[in-house]
């Protein structure tokens, strides 16, 4: 399976203000997966990904807030835009390596706003 | 019809025994069904996945059965142990379709 490194790890960021996460993959890989994880809940799909193309947005996301670069196959950011407290959550990113595969997560960005 | 019905919200289980987890799908085009185990502060980890063109599979402890008609699948963890403790998520999809993910499950299991 690929291995994930995802930055930062965990940050504390005041309203108003833009993070932008990192997503580093071991392997080459068509497409990447930003996913989102509020506290005890489940995972929702943000978009995926294509190296060399626009990013598709899940319902409910769009560009302006979560604007998206993809400038390689393994290689991967997400930003997260004019911070709100509600926008506390983790941020998690992921690949699936062969089809069939199963897909790797990254072990999260633990985002708090105040 | 994209979702995946999950249960219970949460589980307490006294070590050396059984876990049990079941999820639930409508659509009947899904046709990949993984569980994965998240243990506090680290993302999601594959642990086992299941098509449908076989009713079990086994790895270790860890058991999926899943029921076709009945579009149900659920995992069972045989001498559960503490370090079983974590939330468990099932997930469907057709590939290359995204994964939909189940509520999740907090398994605890005590000594």
């Amino acid at each position: 399976s690929a291995v994930i490194s995802q930055k930062p790890s965990r940050d504390i960021c005041q309203r108003g203000t833009s993070l932008t996460i990192q997503c580093q993959v071991d392997s080459q890989v068509t497409m990447m997966f930003w996913y989102r994880q509020q506290p005890g809940q489940s995972l929702t799909l943000i978009a995926t990904a294509n190296q060399g193309s626009e990013a598709t947005y899940e319902s409910g996301f769009v560009i302006d807030k979560f604007p998206i670069s993809r400038p390689n196959l393994t290689f991967s950011t997400l930003t997260v835009s004019n911070m709100s407290p509600e926008d506390s959550s983790i941020y998690l990113c992921s690949v699936e390596l062969y089809r069939g595969n199963g897909y790797t997560f990254g072990s999260g960005t633990r985002l708090t706003v105040v | 019809q994209q979702q995946v019905k999950q249960s219970p919200q949460s589980l307490i289980v006294q070590k050396g025994g059984i876990s049990i987890i079941n999820c639930a799908y409508e659509n009947t085009a899904f046709d990949y069904f993984p569980w994965y185990q998240q243990f506090p502060g680290k993302g999601p980890a594959l642990l086992i996945a299941i098509r449908p063109d076989v009713s079990e599979k086994k790895e270790g402890r860890f058991t999926i059965s899943f029921n076709k008609s009945a579009k149900q699948f659920s995992l069972h963890i045989m001498d559960s142990q503490p370090g079983d403790s974590a939330t468990y998520f099932c997930a469907a999809s057709k590939p290359p379709d995204k994964l939909i993910f189940g509520t999740g499950t907090r398994l605890q299991v005590f000594p």
